[in-house]
């Protein structure tokens, strides 16, 4: 089955570690984006890429760090220089064309 | 890409029909409506979209005004199982999605 996979569903970590969330598609999508979600509001783009090698900052990409070294991977870290960094996190990928975007089921971060 | 305006919260009963408004009055001509949810605690999931003539799948049914404006989502028959968040976004039909917004949404409930 074709889809988008994010790991782990929920994640522990003390505060001033870094921490990084798996996000894999196999859609053969060149599109895929990072995004936050805080309790009862909408969906905040941290970072997207288009393409392999490549990738671009969304409207909150501070404390955040991502790579594309593979078509079908997306991996986020999230930094200690993240002020707030306890939330709902998500990953999409699409192509460039005009069908929807698939969203994985979510990590949800928790920092102590 | 031109923003949209719902409702925060809306009520239905089970086995009638939720209509789910939605305002997109700066909307672009080459702009397509589209429409997801988001059970909670999951990611969201495509729903449909359309142009300008209304649009129907197993899922649900979308009809755009004459001016493209407004456009309305019909859940034919809600179930316990459509609680959740309903977002309604406008895009071009190419270019991926960094651009669109996914707000508030409106937060569907079905009650028994």
């Amino acid at each position: 089955d074709g889809g988008i996979t994010q790991s782990p569903k929920y994640l522990f970590r003390k505060e001033g570690q870094n921490v990084t969330l798996s996000c894999e598609q196999n859609l053969n999508h060149d599109a895929m984006y990072w995004y936050r979600q805080d309790p009862g509001q909408g969906l905040r783009l941290i970072y997207y890429s288009q393409i392999v090698n490549d990738f671009q900052k969304g409207d909150i990409a501070e404390g955040y760090s991502v790579s594309r070294e593979k078509k079908e991977s997306f991996p986020l870290t999230v930094t200690s220089a993240q002020k707030n960094p306890t939330a709902f996190y998500l990953c999409a990928s699409s192509t460039m064309g005009g069908t929807e975007a698939f969203f994985g089921q979510g990590t949800r971060l928790t920092v102590v | 890409d031109a923003k949209t305006t719902q409702p925060p919260s809306m009520d239905c009963a089970e086995g009638r029909a939720a209509n789910l408004p939605c305002n997109h009055s700066t909307i672009s001509g080459n702009e397509y409506v589209y429409w997801y949810r988001q059970i909670h605690s999951q990611g969201p999931q495509y729903i449909i979209h359309g142009l300008k003539n209304n649009e129907t799948n197993e899922m649900a049914s979308l009809i755009i005004t004459e001016d493209r404006k407004s456009s309305t989502l019909i859940l034919p028959h809600a179930t316990l199982r459509d609680t959740a968040v309903y977002y309604c976004i406008v895009r071009p039909y190419s270019g991926g999605y960094q651009k669109v917004t996914f707000g508030t949404g409106t937060k569907l409930q079905v009650i028994p």
